[in-house]
């Protein structure tokens, strides 16, 4: 899988939006882009993905470069449920495919109330 | 659905001891992960099955670890002669396979080693 790079951490206060960038130069044509993100003493947990339009749901939104070398996870309105660890991933275009994922280090993200 | 589970969810062991941790994961997934997560790190990955076949085992630790899926459902994981640093957080995803799958974590299991 490609390399991602993310800040190691990033500071939000309370019910303002949050985004998290991703920067993913060497991504190929068929890697989707994918976020993850773990809660304390949790399992990661799936946030959303997309490939190359900008994608919402009810967790968040992915805006994705039009040359695809970088997106943004944008959380519009944060919570403190939001503080986390957020995983910035490529995948191929089978998903997980034989190498499952390749999880960084993430972003950790802390919300001030 | 109630999602992927694991069991146990907290594992303290004696070095030398071998351990079974056990997934089920949701119930229509045909592919199944076994990661490996320590302090401050991302998970890492280990191996994983389609249905009941093993498609990737090299990225497990040591000849220790093993890990089986009989029946295509549940996976155990198996880690013999344990040590000190086997002791991490070992986590179980399911997925469906097709076109910018996700997978589905569980809650994890949490061994220490003595």
């Amino acid at each position: 899988d490609a390399k991602t790079t993310q800040p190691n951490s990033m500071e939000s206060n309370e019910e303002e939006p949050v985004h998290l960038p991703c920067n993913h130069s060497t991504i190929s044509g068929t890697d989707y882009i994918h976020w993850y993100r773990q809660l304390p003493s949790q399992g990661p947990e799936y946030v959303i993905h997309g490939l190359t339009s900008n994608v919402n749901n009810r967790m968040a939104s992915l805006a994705i470069a039009e040359d695809r070398k970088s997106s943004t996870l944008i959380l519009h309105r944060a919570t403190l449920r939001d503080a986390a660890v957020y995983y910035c991933i490529l995948t191929d275009f089978s998903g997980g495919g034989a190498d499952g994922l390749t999880f960084g280090k993430g972003t950790h993200l802390i919300i001030q109330p | 659905d109630t999602g992927v589970s694991q069991n146990p969810r907290h594992k303290i062991t004696k070095r030398g001891q071998n351990v079974t941790f056990r997934c089920d994961p949701i119930s229509e997934h045909n592919r199944l992960y076994w990661y490996r997560q320590t302090l401050g790190q991302g998970p890492e990955f280990l191996t994983y099955f389609q249905n009941e076949a093993q498609l990737e085992k090299s990225r497990l630790l040591s000849d220790r670890f093993s890990a089986e899926r009989p029946k295509g459902s549940f996976s155990t994981l198996e880690i013999q002669r344990t040590e000190q640093g086997d002791s991490a957080m070992y986590l179980c995803a399911s997925s469906l396979l097709g076109v910018g799958e996700t997978q589905y974590f569980g809650p994890g299991t949490r061994l220490l080693v003595l």
